[in-house]
């Protein structure tokens, strides 16, 4: 009955090393999203998907690969870990909302995280 | 692109006291604005949001009250708990769905 669940909650791996990060979703969203949860407890989206298509994708190294399988998944791949890719990544979903012809916002349902350390 | 700015970024208040927090966000476009509570080691879960058509909204123990003219909008917890320390991001939302984070405010309740 997990509404959004993230695989591995803990990763540990060594710099230079390829990783991936799964989510699923049960809620039914049309939309997937992926943040970063710095030390200092400040969330930044990285990467938004809309149906299946990727419709927000910040600043982020193409070292960071999101894959959206179907509606219900967004994985993320990572290559070539960095030091400064400690962190919590945190998946999320929500519906994309439009009202008067705009995009608008929906309460996003966040996964348990994965905490990502670097050595 | 928007910028929210959250403050304080830590606040200590006596258990039964009030506790506000405030955000200011730059962009005028945006309609939809959500508080997220962030229990320590757990994820953010929405605890009230607000949308562009509506001044003030409350539930329960906690309200939120939006000035689009000023662009910044108020969180305001009643009757304070322990349980209600946590760290708490406000957020806004533009036309393309994009959720934009304050820094977050670390709220601590004192028995």
């Amino acid at each position: 009955d997990t509404a959004v669940s993230q695989t591995p909650k803990y990763l540990v791996t060594q710099m230079g090393n390829d990783k991936s990060i799964k989510c699923e979703q049960n809620l039914g969203h049309d939309t997937m999203y992926w943040y970063k949860q710095d030390s200092k407890k400040f969330l930044k989206i990285m990467f938004s998907y809309n149906n299946k298509e990727l419709i927000i994708n910040e600043t982020v190294p193409n070292r960071f690969s999101p894959k959206s399988p179907d509606k219900a998944h967004l994985n993320l791949h990572i290559n070539s870990l960095e030091l400064g890719d400690s962190a919590v990544y945190f998946c999320a979903s929500s519906h994309f909302r439009l009202a008067g012809g705009r995009g608008g916002g929906n309460e996003q349902f966040f996964g348990p995280g994965t905490r990502l350390t670097v050595l | 692109g928007e910028n929210v700015e959250q403050h304080p970024s830590t606040l200590s208040v006596q258990e039964g006291d009030s506790a506000v927090i405030k955000c200011t966000y730059s962009d005028s476009a945006s309609n939809y604005f959500p508080w997220y509570k962030q229990e320590l080691g757990k994820r953010p879960q929405l605890i009230i949001d607000i949308r562009s058509n509506v001044g003030e909204k409350k539930d329960q123990r906690i309200a939120v009250t939006l000035n689009k003219t000023a662009k910044h909008f108020s969180l305001h917890i009643t009757e304070t708990q322990p349980e209600d320390s946590a760290v708490y991001f406000c957020a806004s939302t533009g036309a393309n769905s994009k959720l934009t984070f304050g820094k977050g405010i670390t709220l601590s309740v004192r028995p």
